[in-house]
């Protein structure tokens, strides 16, 4: 499989839930981010991690959690989420965190908080 | 501070005239500016991408976008629409930040419409 690739696509979970998001790119990149994508509103960067290390966290609540075990795969887990918080969540890699680098974006997971 | 500002949220035209997405942009910093397109339930897609070469740049699908530093513009264009170009089109400048590290700036969104 090639790209930036995203599971689950879709997922209902209700407020007490805990859930997991999991992204992996298969391009050699070092660098990989989460998006926020709400209705009528621009893409949210939540966080960004570079090797690994995380380089940015865009004041997300602690509701959300992420995850990078190694520079392939990013994982955002869920937990006592709010319905506002329903959404298209986008995982991105690219070669590096510099400003100049294109990033490279998977399809999404669609997320319903009931 | 750094914006995009896409300046129409919707765009129709017909198949076989011409596309104009608008975007003017905000920077302190010499920008690197993005054209991504996403379609229906999928990702974004990278039409095109300026960085301080050419300031006309071409994309996929025949798209091509033009940079004016002196407008602070960087509109997008295509000679002749086709149906298949139907989608969310997003203006993206990447900020500058501190150890040469960026992040996107996404603009509002222009959906473009196509009739046959």
């Amino acid at each position: 499989e090639t790209g930036v690739t995203q599971t689950p696509r879709h997922l209902v979970m209700g407020m007490t839930n805990k859930k997991s998001l999991k992204c992996e790119q298969h391009l050699g990149h070092n660098a990989m981010y989460w998006y926020k994508q709400s209705a009528k509103k621009p893409l949210e960067l939540m966080f960004v991690y570079n090797f690994k290390e995380q380089t940015e966290n865009n004041s997300v609540p602690s509701r959300f959690s992420p995850e990078c075990p190694n520079s392939s795969h990013l994982f955002l887990h869920l937990h006592t989420l709010q319905p506002e918080d329903s959404a298209l969540y986008l995982c991105a890699s690219s070669q590096s965190d510099r400003y100049q680098e294109t990033q490279y974006f998977g399809p999404g997971t669609r997320l319903l908080v009931l | 501070a750094q914006s995009v500002t896409q300046l129409d949220s919707h765009v129709s035209v017909s198949e076989g005239t011409p596309v104009l997405l608008r975007c003017n942009y905000s920077s302190s910093y010499s920008p690197s500016l993005f054209w991504y397109v996403q379609h229906p339930n999928k990702g974004l897609q990278l039409l095109l991408k300026y960085t301080s070469a050419a300031t006309l740049v071409k994309g996929i699908n025949g798209f091509e976008a033009e940079f004016k530093k002196s407008e602070t513009s960087f509109h997008l264009t295509k000679p002749s629409a086709h149906m298949s170009d139907a989608a969310e089109y997003f203006c993206v400048v990447s900020v500058h930040g501190s150890s040469n590290t960026g992040k996107l700036i996404f603009g509002q969104g222009t959906t473009l419409q196509v009739k046959p």
